[in-house]
């Protein structure tokens, strides 16, 4: 079946660590997207990607990085930079057209 | 700029009874508009969406939002409620690039 797998779906970071969380797609889709939610904010753009090589950032891209090398990922990494990194994580998919979200990672700090 | 408004965080509401969702929009180019369903630690479902076409907008499971250009909404409704529509509902309205614009959301708790 197609669709988006985000992993792992709990994971945890220590102070000044860098973590990456991977986003999976095989739905041939061109763009995709890095969302944090955050309780009673909804859901804020990271990172968005329009083509393979190509990326730009959203509207809280501080602290986060992210890579686009193959059509089917685009993984984000939580740099040590990012002061409150604990949040849920979700990735997205598109291609002209409603976006497609995967079951979303749940970071913690240790 | 872009933007979207749900007005409510919470609605509380019996198994059975009607439910508004109410959503207003701010956008100066052409309007997309979606609702999302999300239940706990899961990702975000797409519930119905406008593009183009009749304004009233239905889901599978009886869902309907209506799109009220004069008024910049897109309410969802629903006239019976389940236990199982327990969730969190996400407004959006489509930006550049596909971007999307997401509300605040509202949580929809049904009581039994």
């Amino acid at each position: 079946d197609g669709g988006i797998t985000q992993s792992p779906k709990y994971l945890f970071r220590k102070e000044g660590q860098n973590v990456t969380l991977s986003c999976e797609q095989n739905l041939n889709h061109d763009a995709m997207y890095w969302y944090r939610q955050d309780p009673g904010q909804g859901l804020r753009l990271i990172y968005y990607s329009q083509i393979v090589n190509d990326f730009q950032k959203g509207d809280i891209a501080e602290g986060y990085s992210v890579s686009r090398e193959k059509k089917e990922s685009f993984p984000l990494t939580v740099t040590s930079a990012q002061k409150n990194p604990t949040a849920f994580y979700l990735c997205a998919s598109s291609i002209s057209g409603p976006q497609h979200f995967g079951d979303g990672t749940r970071l913690s700090i240790l | 700029a872009q933007s979207v408004t749900q007005l409510d965080s919470q609605v509380p509401v019996f198994e059975e009874a009607p439910v508004e969702l109410r959503c207003n929009y701010s956008s100066s180019v052409s309007v997309y508009l979606f609702w999302y369903v999300q239940y706990p630690n899961q990702g975000l479902q797409l519930l119905l969406k406008y593009l183009s076409g009749s304004t009233l907008v239905e889901s599978i499971n009886g869902f309907e939002a209506e799109f009220n250009k004069s008024q910049t909404s897109f309410h969802l409704r629903k006239p019976s409620v389940h236990i199982s529509d327990t969730a969190e509902y996400f407004c959006a309205v489509r930006g550049v690039a596909d971007k999307l614009i997401f509300g605040t959301g509202t949580r929809l708790q049904v009581f039994p």
